[in-house]
């Protein structure tokens, strides 16, 4: 069985600074892997997916299937930043995801 | 507006009775989703569905039955509700092959 995940339930980190939200995946085929993020009082929503390979509010995410490491990365963290952001996994041929535990970032001015 | 809704947005009840979550999405999606997000904020995947297909996470007790009346609505039903059922049920859709999952707002249910 598939499985996703955050080692970190939380991160702090202050406005300026590189953020790195990670994300572990364990599935032995080749998963679309995502980045949700639920803003306060906000649905969650996609923030980005592996095969776009596209930057979004400044963050990147990488696929590493050596390491089965999908890392979220932004070189400088904005205050709006601030969120709960969740790495997902999608089985191919699947339409359901597989969320990881969340991580909370807490950027602060 | 275009989304995923959901009704109501809190539940509060008591054990042992019978409640309902609707969820409708105006998208035009075909397959819809219903995910539980624990006190820790897990979010699980419960059940996925669409027209000719409803797969169910086995780990759900049957006392949780997805109802489609059509391709715009998947209703949620759960028969004598626990404490432990208490926790954000989210709603979600898709095109079949699509990537995307569009989330409703959540419905929070409270079980006393």
């Amino acid at each position: 069985a598939q499985r996703v995940t955050q080692p970190e339930k939380l991160l702090s980190v202050f406005k300026g600074a590189p953020v790195e939200l990670k994300c572990n995946y364990s599935y032995s085929g080749s998963p679309e892997l995502f980045w949700y993020v639920q803003y306060s009082r906000q649905r969650l929503q996609l923030l980005l997916r592996h095969i776009s390979r596209e930057s979004i509010k400044g963050f990147t995410a990488d696929l590493n299937k050596g390491e089965t490491s999908f890392h979220l990365k932004k070189p400088f963290a904005q205050e709006e930043d601030s969120a709960m952001y969740y790495c997902a996994l999608r089985e191919p041929g699947r339409r359901a995801l597989t969320f990881g535990s969340g991580t909370r970032l807490q950027v602060q001015p | 507006d275009t989304a995923v809704s959901q009704t109501p947005k809190y539940l509060v009840t008591q054990m042992g009775n019978d409640k309902s979550i609707k969820c409708e999405q105006n998208l035009g999606h075909d397959t819809m989703y219903w995910y539980k997000q624990d006190s820790k904020k897990f979010l699980k995947i419960m059940f996925s569905y669409n027209n000719k297909e409803l797969i169910i996470n086995e780990t759900v007790p049957n006392r949780f039955s997805p109802k489609s009346p059509d391709k715009a609505h998947l209703n949620l039903h759960i028969n004598s509700l626990e404490l432990g059922d208490s926790a954000v049920y989210f709603c979600a859709s898709s095109h079949l092959e699509g990537n995307e999952q569009y989330f409703g707002p959540g419905t929070r249910l409270t079980v006393t």
